[in-house]
């Protein structure tokens, strides 16, 4: 079983365009998370929900909106897709914020 | 801003040497430290983690380093294998309470046969 499971793995669309990522978790983890990954490896985190509560929104734009139906889903929706989103996106969980995190392997966004 | 560790650089390391990774870290608040490993095409993976009250950690083949006075972590890794091509993280906690992680910006490891 996959711990934290994203989909789908590659995404390939037209600017413009409004896409989603869904990440699930069965490990029973509180915080779920979401990760940028440019093309030169550093990774940036975006948001963070814990038990369905948002607790970290770092600055990002308003067209990317996070959604957690519950605790063990946690979705990306982006709007009106750029050229510079293009990135991977990263999920994560983790029990506590004291811990490390286990993460997904990642969406692959590229945006024509 | 918050900064943690260096432009990615490349670490070519022949197979069966130990291998070094360094990370500067500059948030001296920070009380928790970990190690990931990205490999080609999947998300990273927990390594080491190191809490700010230790200065050294061992796992298996890896050790972890935390020098808190010029805010310095290392991941030594012993008799480097094939299996150990990645990129390393290294991570701290924000400690303002905020679940986040700062990363680094990555090490590349490349074992050479």
């Amino acid at each position: 079983d996959t711990a934290v499971s994203q989909t789908p793995k590659y995404l390939v669309t037209q600017m413009g365009n409004d896409k989603s990522i869904k990440c699930e978790q069965n490990l029973g983890h509180d915080t779920m998370y979401w990760y940028k990954q440019d093309s030169k490896k550093f990774l940036k985190i975006m948001f963070s929900y814990n038990n369905k509560e948002l607790i970290i929104n770092e600055t990002v734009p308003n067209r990317f909106s996070p959604k957690s139906p519950d605790k063990a889903h946690l979705n990306l929706h982006i709007n009106s897709l750029e050229l510079g989103d293009s990135a991977v996106y990263f999920c994560a969980s983790s029990p506590r914020s004291e811990y490390g995190y286990t993460f997904g392997s990642g969406t692959r966004l590229t945006v024509v | 801003g918050e900064s943690v560790g260096l432009h990615l650089p490349t670490l070519s390391v022949q197979e069966g040497d130990n291998s070094i990774i360094n990370c500067a870290y500059s948030n001296s608040a920070s009380d928790y430290f970990i190690w990931y490993k990205q490999e080609s095409g999947k998300g990273p993976q927990f390594i080491i983690d190191i809490r700010s009250n230790m200065d050294k950690r061992q796992g298996q083949r890896v050790t972890v380093l935390l020098n808190k006075t010029v805010k310095h972590l290392s991941l030594q890794i012993a008799a480097t294998q094939p299996g150990d091509s990645a990129v390393y993280f290294c991570a701290e906690n924000n400690p303002t309470g905020t679940y986040k992680y700062i990363f680094g910006t990555g090490t590349r490891l490349k074992v050479l046969a």
